[in-house]
């Protein structure tokens, strides 16, 4: 399978624990992008990658968001002290520039 | 600020039955508009693109940058079409802003 992959798909845990997911894009995608969605919203953006450069986040990433892309290839987004708020899918899409974004298949995050 | 509105949270219709999904953005810029599509236990997938101007699956969408719309229609739907549709913004750095999706059943 030559897609997003996304690691887990699904992780419960503990209000005021750290969760870390990682995505994995299509090999030659230079351009990263991670998406929240909650029940019954669309996906809303986060961050984007252009290789390992952090270019922008969404005021949605709080400071306990962080996500990083070293080598610019996989990236990870990890979210410190979780919140029942955090509780969403996370998503993950890939493009080369100005291309279409394809996307994982999501982490679902569930605080409890 | 940028907003897309899709203001049917769920669409019923009959297999055979015209299909339009309606969509409405803000944007005043020159906006790049898709139709993203899931289906049940699959993953957010492209449906089709403006600029493109391609009918996939039977579906099409005509921008309309009068009434600010980005409508899909498709005039005989089928079982399969049903599906959570997102249509979608792209501005900027290429991010995508998503309206609230639509679900589609198609009933036999």
């Amino acid at each position: 399978d030559t897609g997003v992959s996304q690691d887990p798909r699904h992780k419960i845990t503990k209000r005021g624990q750290n969760v870390t997911f990682r995505c994995d894009p299509i090999s030659e995608h230079n351009r990263l992008y991670w998406y929240r969605q909650t029940l019954g919203q669309g996906p809303e953006f986060l961050t984007y990658f252009q290789n390992e450069a952090q270019l922008e986040k969404s005021r949605l990433l709080s400071d306990r968001f962080s996500a990083e892309r070293p080598k610019g290839s996989f990236s990870t987004l990890e979210i410190q002290r979780t919140e029942q708020g955090d509780s969403a899918m996370y998503l993950c899409a890939s493009t080369a520039s100005r291309d279409t974004q394809y996307f994982g298949p999501g982490t679902r995050l569930t605080v409890l | 600020a940028q907003r897309v509105t899709q203001p049917e949270k769920l669409l019923s219709v009959f297999k055979g039955a015209p299909v339009e999904l309606k969509c409405n953005y803000s944007y005043s810029g020159s906006p790049e508009l898709f139709w993203y599509v899931q289906y049940s236990r699959q993953r957010l997938q492209l449906l089709l693109r403006h600029i493109s101007r391609e009918s996939i699956k039977g579906f099409t969408a005509d921008l309309n940058k009068g009434e600010t719309s980005f409508h899909l229609k498709k005039p005989f739907a089928q079982e399969e079409d049903s599906a959570m549709y997102y249509c979608a913004l792209s501005i900027d750095t290429d991010k995508l802003i998503f309206g609230t999706g639509t679900r589609l059943q198609v009933f036999p």
